[in-house]
């Protein structure tokens, strides 16, 4: 069956510090992978959207890379902020249409 | 910055009793969506709905469930006769068009409670 993994629930980090997320699937063949952030309470917000023909998509302080060979997306935070703790949530979509298929979502704490 | 708006923000109702969730989706978009986020676990697809009719539905959406657009600008969610398990947050998302990889913008949700 399809998997979508997230690694760790939570991860603490140190401000100014750079934080990594994973996102790994497995049984899959996305056409694109997008990464979503997601306050408590909230609707999620999209930040990045990245191809299978894409290595690498920067934003800002945000960096997306995505591997096809290890299905493997990781997510990069540079110079980690207060501001930045959330729910961080893959989602990745088939060629057919655009519906998502979410990751359970990686809690990033960033303290000062 | 356009939103999607939704309500109500918390609706509780009796197990066996229909509710209707309401959205309003960003004004130029053409394609809607309905996921849901039981508790403590991931955001699931529902349905996506585009030119008035679904475009895709997931095994969740049954005949319990039911979408529809009735006018112009509200795009509404239907579940007949409630069930404990269908207490979740469910989010109404647009994106401007069907295009692959287009963005979509999500509300803040409707906490439904089944009592």
């Amino acid at each position: 069956s399809q998997k979508i993994e997230q690694n760790s629930e939570a991860l603490n980090i140190q401000e100014g510090k750079t934080a990594t997320l994973t996102c790994n699937y497995t049984n899959y063949s996305p056409a694109y992978l997008q990464w979503y952030r997601q306050d408590p309470g909230r609707g999620p917000v999209f930040l990045l959207l990245i191809r299978e023909n894409e290595k690498e998509k920067r934003k800002e302080r945000l960096k997306v890379t995505f591997d096809t060979t290890l299905k493997q997306s990781l997510f990069h935070i540079t110079a980690s902020q207060p501001a930045d703790s959330a729910t961080y949530l893959c989602a990745l979509a088939r060629n057919a249409g655009n519906m998502l298929t979410f990751g359970g979502g990686t809690r990033l704490m960033v303290k000062p | 910055e356009p939103e999607v708006t939704q309500t109500p923000s918390h609706q509780v109702t009796q197990m066996g009793q229909e509710v209707i969730l309401r959205c309003v989706p960003i004004s130029n978009h053409l394609y809607f969506y309905w996921y849901r986020q039981i508790l403590g676990q991931k955001v699931e697809f529902l349905v996506s709905f585009y030119n008035n009719e679904i475009s895709e539905k997931s095994e969740i959406f049954d005949d319990q469930f039911s979408v529809e657009r009735p006018d112009g600008s509200n795009f509404t969610l239907k579940i007949r006769s409630t069930k404990l398990e269908d207490s979740a947050m469910y989010f109404c998302a647009s994106s401007e068009d069907r295009a692959q990889g287009q963005p979509q913008h999500f509300g803040d949700g409707t906490r439904l409670s089944i009592l």
